[in-house]
């Protein structure tokens, strides 16, 4: 994720509509992918993962894509319900020897 | 499975004075690394260790300092503390098999410990 000045994007969807939450990373040469969720007052829970050599990958009601050329990650989340708003993080990892490197997060609110 | 403890969850300090956290990681995970969380600044790296030894350290000054003992478990030291060092602090641990020289691994958070220093 993008190491910036914090802005912490917001989402608000209706319930039973699906999300769609972006993130954009600054490394061209990283190669693996998370994103995570986190409920207040929580640490982050895994949701899913990507490697780089798959443009897409898929979970119970959740499906990520990577977009290598443009360095681009989406998390699409169907069906949203209530219990999916919280902030949600994307890392990404730069091969051997670094850390990840998580962005601002953005900020979903289910609306009933 | 268990996963990543810390504790303690909630603690108050004050400026000058020290601080030592503790992680737990995931049986089995060999990794742990540690991070600040800040409304300003996002989630930031501060340290990962892996066999008793750092092997990655973040952008954050000396006062900042950590160690891993020979079952994985972890702490992280803060002292002299300040203000600007209130955050909940988090700690990931991973199962690390080739030791950092293969394909990278999925990060598992703890609840974190939220530190207020007044």
């Amino acid at each position: 994720g993008e190491s910036v000045g914090l802005h912490l994007p917001t989402l608000s969807v209706q319930e039973g509509d699906n999300s769609i939450i972006n993130c954009a990373y600054s490394n061209s040469a990283s190669d693996y992918f998370i994103w995570y969720k986190q409920e207040s007052g929580k640490g982050p829970q895994f949701i899913i993962d990507i490697r780089s050599n798959m443009d897409k990958r898929q979970g119970q009601r959740v499906t990520v894509l990577l977009n290598k050329t443009v360095k681009h990650l989406s998390l699409q989340i169907a069906a949203t319900q209530p219990g999916d708003s919280a902030v949600y993080f994307c890392a990404d990892h730069p091969p051997y020897g670094q850390n990840f490197v998580f962005g601002p997060g953005t900020r979903l609110s289910v609306l009933p | 499975k268990a996963g990543v403890t810390q504790t303690p969850r909630y603690l108050i300090k004050t400026r000058g004075q020290q601080v030592t956290l503790s992680c737990s990681p995931i049986s089995g995970h060999r990794s742990v690394s540690w991070y600040q969380q800040t409304p300003g600044q996002g989630l930031q790296f501060l340290f990962e260790y892996f066999s008793e030894t750092q092997r990655n350290k973040g952008n954050f000054p000396g006062r900042f300092s950590g160690r891993q003992f020979s079952n994985s478990r972890s702490e992280m030291n803060v002292s002299t503390l300040e203000l600007g060092d209130s955050a909940l602090y988090l700690c990931a641990s991973s199962l690390s098999l080739a030791g950092g020289l293969g394909l990278q691994e999925t990060q598992y958070f703890g609840p974190g410990t939220r530190l207020l220093v007044l």
